[in-house]
């Protein structure tokens, strides 16, 4: 059983150009959870999907940040006109449970660098 | 505001001793609290967790410590190995959400 796969590993876009992040769940798992981690600081929450459904968006920017975890394939996280500021780690998770009541399995994360 | 802080953003032990990492949280409605543990360019990696309706929890050279009447988390590590380098976040569960609330973290150093 695999664990949670993202990819890609490293991205390096221009300012101005989209970024896009996949994340494929373990087998079995419904709750997807993007969070966003800066160097030397924690991870912050941005977004919580199930499949096909959005249920908590409070930690996404209001603007350029879009996610979706559709019926068939990997959920996404995209990023339009990246700025500076947006260069991160960006980690999936996804649990089979909500997470108050189960354990929540990260990927690897998805370094972004926006030149 | 709320948040889940640490008290010490580095920790030094000697191989061998035992380290203690603690935690902060400010929302005493949280009721589930998990300590994970990252290293360098790898994904966070569940250690252990605990209830609210508990006070202590043991794992494989872990411990969870919860008081909850001063809100205050700790995790430690006995007979700390080189290994356990990494950074350590603790991370909380709020009541009627479904999200993770993370610290800052602790960064613990192990030297020979």
């Amino acid at each position: 059983n695999a664990g949670v796969m993202q990819n890609p590993r490293h991205l390096v876009r221009r300012r101005g150009q989209e970024a896009r992040l996949r994340c494929s769940p373990m087998k079995g798992h419904s709750h997807v959870y993007w969070y966003r981690q800066l160097p030397e600081e924690g991870l912050k929450f941005m977004v919580y999907l199930q499949k096909e459904n959005i249920i908590d968006e409070s930690g996404m920017p209001k603007e350029r940040f879009s996610a979706e975890f559709p019926k068939e394939g990997p959920s996404i996280l995209r990023i339009q006109q990246v700025v500076r500021g947006d260069s991160a780690a960006y980690f999936c998770a996804s649990s089979e449970l909500p997470t108050g009541t189960g354990e929540l399995f990260f990927g690897e994360g998805s370094r972004l660098t926006v030149l | 505001g709320e948040s889940v802080g640490l008290h010490l953003p580095t920790l030094s032990v000697q191989e061998g001793d035992n380290s203690i990492i603690n935690c902060a949280y400010s929302n005493s409605a949280s009721d589930y609290f998990i300590w994970y543990k990252q290293e360098s360019g790898k994904g966070p990696q569940f250690i252990i967790d605990i209830r609210s309706n508990m006070d202590k929890r043991q794992g494989q050279r872990v411990t969870v410590l919860l008081n909850k009447t001063v809100k205050h988390l700790s995790l430690q590590i006995a007979a700390t190995q080189p290994g356990d380098s990494a950074v350590y976040f603790c991370a909380e569960n709020r009541p009627n959400t479904d999200k993770l609330i993370f610290g800052t973290g602790t960064r613990l150093q192990v030297f020979p």
